[in-house]
């Protein structure tokens, strides 16, 4: 069975510091890994998805993700920390045969400090 | 882009009374799901539905049904609600197709049962 650990449930760093929110799953098949970004009462939004096609993920906001498969993570990061990333983010993954249920890790809260 | 709407933002109930949670879809996805999401626990799958009038238990399926009459909407219906029923809701949709399944989420309907 799938299963998503988000390591630490509370980041906090500077503005202009770089953000490491750690994600590590497991699977027992080549997994889709996605993470998500979830604004103060609001739905989650995609930040971006790991299909195979490529290791080192780019996606929105300036974010970016690297699937590592002998340490079976997929940590996302971002060079410089702006106040509004302030968010909650969450790791899932998915199998293909899985009729598209996703497992998604508890979250990670960031808070960005001024 | 996909659009999901939930039919409200905030929902405040009394115990024992039956409460219907709409969502809608506009894309044509075929899979659609329902999450509630609680501090600490993330999202924990109620129901999901991957065609009209299909509908699988998730991982919480107690004390909720669900109803999928049209490929675009898929209702969730608490049958006698309960305090610990107080939580964020969360409707997502996916292409059934797609081998990322990435999911697509609603802004949440934030229920108060009291």
């Amino acid at each position: 069975a799938q299963s998503v650990t988000q390591l630490g449930s509370h980041v906090s760093v500077s503005e202009g510091a770089l953000v490491l929110l750690r994600c590590n799953y497991s699977s027992s098949v080549p997994p889709y890994l996605f993470w998500y970004v979830q604004y103060p009462n609001q739905g989650l939004q995609l930040l971006l998805k790991y299909t195979s096609a490529a290791t080192l993920v780019k996606g929105i906001n300036g974010f970016e993700a690297e699937f590592k498969k002998s340490e079976t993570s997929f940590h996302l990061t971002k060079p410089s920390a702006h106040m509004s990333d302030a968010a909650e983010y969450f790791c899932a993954v998915t199998i293909s045969s899985n009729t598209g249920k996703l497992i998604f890790g508890q979250g990670t809260t960031l808070q960005v400090k001024p | 882009d996909v659009k999901v709407t939930q039919s409200s933002r905030y929902l405040v109930k009394r115990t024992g009374e039956k409460v219907f949670l709409e969502c809608v879809q506009d894309m044509d996805h075929e899979n659609m799901f329902w999450y509630r999401q609680d501090p600490g626990l993330g999202l924990r799958l109620i129901y999901f539905s991957y065609d009209v009038k299909m509908k699988e238990k998730g991982d919480i399926p107690e004390g909720y049904s669900v109803s999928r009459e049209k490929k675009e909407r898929f209702s969730l219906i608490l049958e006698s609600a309960s305090t610990n029923q107080t939580s964020m809701y969360l409707c997502a949709s996916s292409l059934y197709r797609s081998g990322a399944r990435e999911q697509y989420f609603g802004p949440g309907t934030r229920l108060t049962v009291t």
